[in-house]
């Protein structure tokens, strides 16, 4: 079974850029987050997804940082201006929407994002 | 508000060690789930386990064994004859249930992590 996608794994742009951040859930389970990983902490939720309906977003700078899931299962992420303090590894991860799943998630690679 | 405390920031260890990771954490709810994750130099989050709050049973997977103990509010993670590949950081996260209009919730609160360096 494949596991959950992202793209690019490495970016490099320089502050009030622009930047986006794309993932592929694991097939089948119908709930994504996004994370942020600042060097040396843990990761910090940014968005959830259940289908393409956002379950909490309370985290979500949405001044800068927006995110979408259309169709309910490929996600973006963007962030329009970059901010030095933008620079961390985004996560995404996704888990099967069933309560009795105990919201076991499934990561994958990450981007790391520079911003000089 | 749920909390992850993970105290240790880096371990050293020889291989063949044994090695012990601490997680304690704060919640008020009944029902809850523990994780502990693995996140090597890769970058990716690796699944190690997921325990609820009912099961108290200790677990042991090959090398690894976890002791979860509600009357501490610690979930500690420990590697028997640690080898090289084990150097990670390991992060223990806690969730719980929060029933919204969109369904359940389960949000992961993560601890900061502990860098385990396993050296030969």
């Amino acid at each position: 079974e494949a596991g959950v996608a992202q793209s690019p794994r490495y970016k490099i742009i320089e502050k009030r850029q622009s930047v986006a951040f794309w993932c592929n859930p694991i097939s089948g389970h119908a709930t994504l987050y996004w994370y942020q990983q600042i060097l040396g902490q843990g990761p910090k939720l940014l968005i959830q997804f259940q289908n393409n309906g956002v379950v909490d977003d309370s985290q979500l700078p949405k001044d800068r940082f927006s995110a979408e899931r259309l169709k309910g299962v490929d996600s973006t992420l963007k962030i329009q201006p970059a901010k030095l303090e933008d620079s961390a590894v985004y996560l995404c991860a996704s888990s099967l929407i069933f309560p009795a799943a105990g919201g076991s998630q499934f990561f994958g690679p990450g981007t790391r994002l520079t911003v000089l | 508000a749920q909390k992850v405390t993970q105290a240790q920031t880096e371990i050293s260890v020889v291989e063949k060690e044994d090695v012990t990771l601490d997680c304690v954490y704060e919640t008020r709810d009944t029902t809850y789930y523990l994780f502990w994750y693995k996140q090597p130099p890769s970058g990716e989050l690796v699944f190690l386990i997921r325990r609820n709050s009912f099961d108290e049973q200790n677990e042991i997977s090959g090398r690894y064994s976890w002791n979860f103990q509600k009357s501490t509010s610690s979930f500690n993670f420990t590697i028997t004859a640690s080898q090289v590949v084990d150097s990670a950081v390991y992060f223990c996260a806690l969730s719980e249930a929060e029933i919204g209009s969109g369904g359940s919730n389960y949000k992961l609160t993560f601890g900061k992590g502990t860098l385990l360096t396993v050296n030969p």
